[in-house]
């Protein structure tokens, strides 16, 4: 069983600039959760979507935005990037989707994005 | 004050040291209690998790939930090099579809052979 996939791993931008991350989940997992990680706030949380609308919005301005399609893969864009958007964007998915029980997280390996 | 609270380390340890991994939390509605593992250059896995309080044991890991301290932990017995990583502690209501796992930063273990 494939695990979840994130492209691409590693990427340069300049301030200013746009990024755009994809994520694959698990077959079968519907949903998909956003993270950001650096080493000063450890991962926080972005947003998480639930069969193609946004059921959850971390504390993020409105320049981190994602969607997620009818195949559940998901992607998550950044606009106008700041050098502290520096960070590992982390992708998760789960089969949840009750509102009960435990949300057991799968991560993908990350994207690595730096921004010069 | 953050929700969830977790001491970065570094910690280094003997191979075969028991060690000791802990989270406090100021959210008494956290019903979830997770603890995951992060290898350098990889995504967190999960390792356990535990519903409310209590203990629960998986192998060399055991994880404990005292919630009216609010405080859980996690011993690794008879660590091993492998087990050099970090580990982070996550936590979330029992309405876990409305609540998004909240992470703590992450505690970074080295184990010395």
């Amino acid at each position: 069983k494939a695990g979840v996939t994130q492209t691409p791993r590693y990427l340069i931008k300049t301030r200013g600039q746009q990024v755009t991350l994809s994520c694959s989940p698990i077959s079968g997992h519907r949903s998909v959760s956003w993270y950001q990680q650096t080493p000063g706030q450890g991962l926080q949380f972005l947003f998480e979507y639930f069969s193609e609308t946004q059921r959850n919005k971390g504390n993020f301005p409105g320049r981190f935005s994602g969607r997620q399609f009818s195949n559940s893969r998901s992607e998550m864009n950044v606009s106008t990037l700041e050098l502290g958007d520096s960070a590992l964007y982390l992708c998760a998915s789960s089969s949840a989707g009750g509102s009960s029980g435990a949300n057991v997280l799968t991560f993908g390996a990350g994207s690595r994005l730096t921004v010069l | 004050q953050k929700e969830v609270e977790q001491d970065p380390g570094p910690l280094s340890v003997p191979e075969g040291a028991i060690v000791s991994l802990n989270c406090t939390y100021s959210n008494s509605a956290f019903q979830y209690f997770m603890w995951y593992r992060q290898y350098s250059r990889k995504g967190p896995e999960l390792l356990m998790y535990t519903y409310s309080s209590g203990n629960k044991e998986d192998g060399r890991f055991t994880a404990q939930v005292d919630k009216s301290s609010k405080y859980i932990s996690l011993f690794i017995r008879d660590s091993q090099p492998s087990d050099s990583a970090t580990y982070l502690c996550a936590m979330s209501g029992v309405d876990s579809g409305n609540t998004p796992l909240v992470f703590g930063k992450g505690t970074r273990l080295s184990v010395i052979a």
